[in-house]
């Protein structure tokens, strides 16, 4: 099968600090990201995407970057909260080809 | 709106029988996708559906096959089962204006072969 994911990173970041997660993505020619947001027993939870003509989008509490030279994509979280606590995924698409593929994953542990 | 939705949620199998899973998409949503999660392969993508064609699969054994009905919800089927395939099978609905619509996951049916 077509993915990233042998190993599963963690972030610990103190409740109330800012939370940045890292993806590098596969294909150069993959024009829609989305980062996902999975808890313990649920399926993925959509949190922002970002098109290929736009480098930065922002919510409520997150920001999404895209840096297209080096194939990087980041989700930061502001104020971060327990509540924040989950896996992260970032996912690509390339129009024409119907699929997403997914990174490996990042934990994100918010501590007390 | 309801969401997307995916019975059953949970199954447990013994080796060599066969499995069918649903899944619901949201209201006027017409692309449907299937992945398979793993705790070491992550979420591999199986193969997605728009109007019963299938557009593109995934690099999974023809034992997984799948298909979408005229009101776009959409039936996965593994055949001769293996241990390997114990996984959370996710459904994700997209309403594919263009191919780059935002997709929404339902909640998984975990299988459990033994």
């Amino acid at each position: 099968g077509e993915s990233v994911g042998l190993h599963l990173p963690t972030l610990s970041v103190q409740e109330g600090d800012n939370s940045i997660i890292n993806c590098a993505y596969s294909n150069s020619a993959s024009d829609y990201f989305i980062w996902y947001k999975q808890e313990s027993g649920k399926g993925p939870q959509f949190i922002i995407d970002i098109r290929s003509n736009m480098d930065k989008r922002q919510g409520q509490r997150v920001t999404v970057l895209l840096n297209k030279t080096v194939k990087h994509l980041s989700l930061q979280i502001a104020a971060t909260q327990p509540g924040d606590s989950a896996v992260y995924f970032c996912a690509e698409n390339t129009s024409g080809t119907y699929k997403y593929i997914f990174g490996t994953g990042t934990r994100l542990k918010v501590l007390a | 709106k309801a969401g997307v939705t995916q019975t059953p949620r949970y199954l447990i199998k013994t080796r060599g029988q066969q499995v069918t899973l649903s899944c619901s998409p949201i209201s006027g949503h017409r692309s449907v996708s299937w992945y398979q999660q793993t705790p070491g392969q992550g979420l591999q993508f199986l193969f997605e559906y728009f109007s019963e064609t299938q557009r593109n699969k995934g690099n999974f054994p023809g034992r997984f096959s799948g298909r979408q009905f005229s009101n776009s919800r959409s039936e996965m089927n593994v055949s001769t089962l293996e241990l390997g395939d114990s996984a959370l099978y996710l459904c994700a609905s997209s309403l594919n204006r263009g191919d780059t619509d935002t997709q929404y996951f339902g909640p998984g049916t975990r299988l459990t072969v033994l």
